[in-house]
């Protein structure tokens, strides 16, 4: 069975600080791995996502992730925070269920602060 | 293009009655997925249909919750009777079939059971 930890429940960061969400992951086969974003009384959007390929995955919103698989980790980075950044975070790991859809298994989530 | 919608986005019920949510997923999306979100738990899949089909229903608690989709373009969640432990955000989400690693979420139903 595949499960996600995501270490911390709260990160308060100062803005134009760098933020560092960490994200382990246990599976007994290959996975994919997804970074998501919930924005206040909204529903969960795509960040990024590892499939395959180059271990160092760019999203949207200047984020980016590492996929370490020695370490089982895929922390979310980004070099400069933003106001509009504060949200809660959540990593994800899938696996492919075989009947063409892929089944997430999600983390608690990380509520990201940003102060000015 | 309209993102996947939810009805109602509130709910407040009182313990026993019958809720129903509804979902229409995106157009050409071939999977769709019922979430559970609440503090304790956090995000939970309840269930997953892949072209209308159930495929895994493990994830849903009781009999109480059962979801059907009729066609490509609906889809419900029961609850029946509802109790005080259902208030949670439930979210539906649908991926396509030339990019099923990627979930598109609603914006979800706030439930209240009193």
């Amino acid at each position: 069975a595949q499960s996600v930890t995501q270490l911390d429940s709260q990160v308060p960061v100062f803005e134009e600080a760098p933020v560092e969400l960490r994200c382990n992951y246990s599976s007994s086969v290959s996975v994919y791995l997804f970074w998501y974003v919930q924005y206040p009384n909204q529903g969960l959007q795509l960040l990024l996502k590892y499939l395959s390929g180059s271990t160092l995955v760019k999203g949207i919103n200047g984020f980016e992730a590492e996929f370490n698989k020695s370490q089982t980790s895929f922390h979310l980075r980004k070099p400069s925070v933003h106001i509009s950044d504060t949200a809660e975070y959540f990593c994800a790991v899938s696996e492919d269920s075989g009947a063409g859809s892929y089944q997430l298994t999600f983390g608690k989530g990380t509520k990201l602060s940003v102060i000015p | 293009d309209a993102g996947v919608i939810q009805s109602p986005r509130h709910e407040v019920t009182e313990m026993g009655q019958e809720v129903t949510l509804r979902c229409k997923p995106i157009s050409g999306h071939n999977s769709l997925f019922w979430y559970r979100q609440t503090m304790m738990r956090g995000l939970e899949l309840l269930i997953y249909f892949n072209n209308n089909v159930p495929i895994d229903d493990s994830g849903m608690p009781e009999d109480r919750f059962s979801a059907k989709m009729p066609n490509a373009s609906f889809s419900t969640l029961k609850i029946q009777p509802s109790e005080p432990r259902d208030s949670a955000v439930y979210f539906c989400a649908s991926s396509p079939n030339n990019e099923p690693d990627t979930q598109y979420f609603g914006p979800g139903t706030r439930l209240t059971v009193l």
